[in-house]
């Protein structure tokens, strides 16, 4: 059975950092790429950022790029995001998803990032 | 940015059709995808390539697309198809590729 879990979510200051993880199992997480997908509260899924499943490509959506960083460690079948110059606008549950060609069939349960003061 | 737009809500009866909407200038050259999001819940696909249905995913959900407009049908619905439901696809006119969702639609069945 396909797992992801991801961990790592939690409160922080606008400006502040913070690492999600998202262990996966149940398949051979070295043959595909993942990505991060996230959701305000309240509000509609918003793609955030796609690594390729040998780390080669990443991107970013617009509203994240120069802050996120994406990567991954195959070995620990292990996806990572870390958020750097958070801001309040990024409080979003935030979801792996394994990537089956520009759709997702398998996500993780999410990791809530609050940003506030 | 790339946009696509879906209706905010669509409400129907048991048994009746459901038809929700998704509109981006792209759709003539990309697929479309749904989910299905229950509260509290990851979304799960519900139709991936325009018209294809996932296992487990019951008949009654269908999807097609002409031109810049992708629909998503829910034939029958049922109580339990009450959920938010997004359209997805692709994008890369700024060279690299953006995966884009629409605003969601809430489909109440009642």
């Amino acid at each position: 059975e396909v797992q992801l879990v991801e961990s790592g979510g939690g409160f922080v200051q606008p400006g502040g950092s913070l690492r999600l993880s998202c262990v996966a199992s149940g398949f051979t997480f070295n043959i595909y790429s993942m990505n991060w997908v996230r959701q305000a509260p309240g509000k509609g899924l918003e793609w955030v950022s796609y690594i390729s499943s040998t780390s080669s490509s990443t991107y970013y959506a617009d509203s994240v790029k120069g802050r996120f960083t994406i990567s991954r460690d195959n070995a620990q079948n292990s996806l990572f995001l870390q958020m750097n110059s958070l801001r309040v606008e990024d409080t979003a549950v935030y979801y792996c998803a394994r990537d089956e060609g520009d759709y997702y069939v398998h996500w993780g349960q999410g990791a809530l990032v609050t940003v506030s003061s | 940015s790339y946009e696509l737009t879906q209706p905010p809500s669509v409400s129907v009866s048991p048994g009746q059709t459901a038809r929700i909407t998704c509109s981006g200038d792209a759709l003539p050259k990309k697929y479309a995808y749904w989910y299905q999001q229950k509260s509290g819940q990851a979304p799960v696909l519900v139709i991936y390539e325009d018209i294809k249905r996932p296992s487990g995913i019951p008949e009654r959900f269908s999807g097609s697309s002409s031109g810049t407009m992708a629909t998503l049908t829910i034939s029958g619905a049922q109580v339990e198809d009450e959920a938010d439901y997004y359209c997805s696809s692709t994008d890369s006119s700024s060279g690299n590729p953006n995966w884009v969702f629409g605003g969601g639609t809430k489909l109440t069945v009642l």
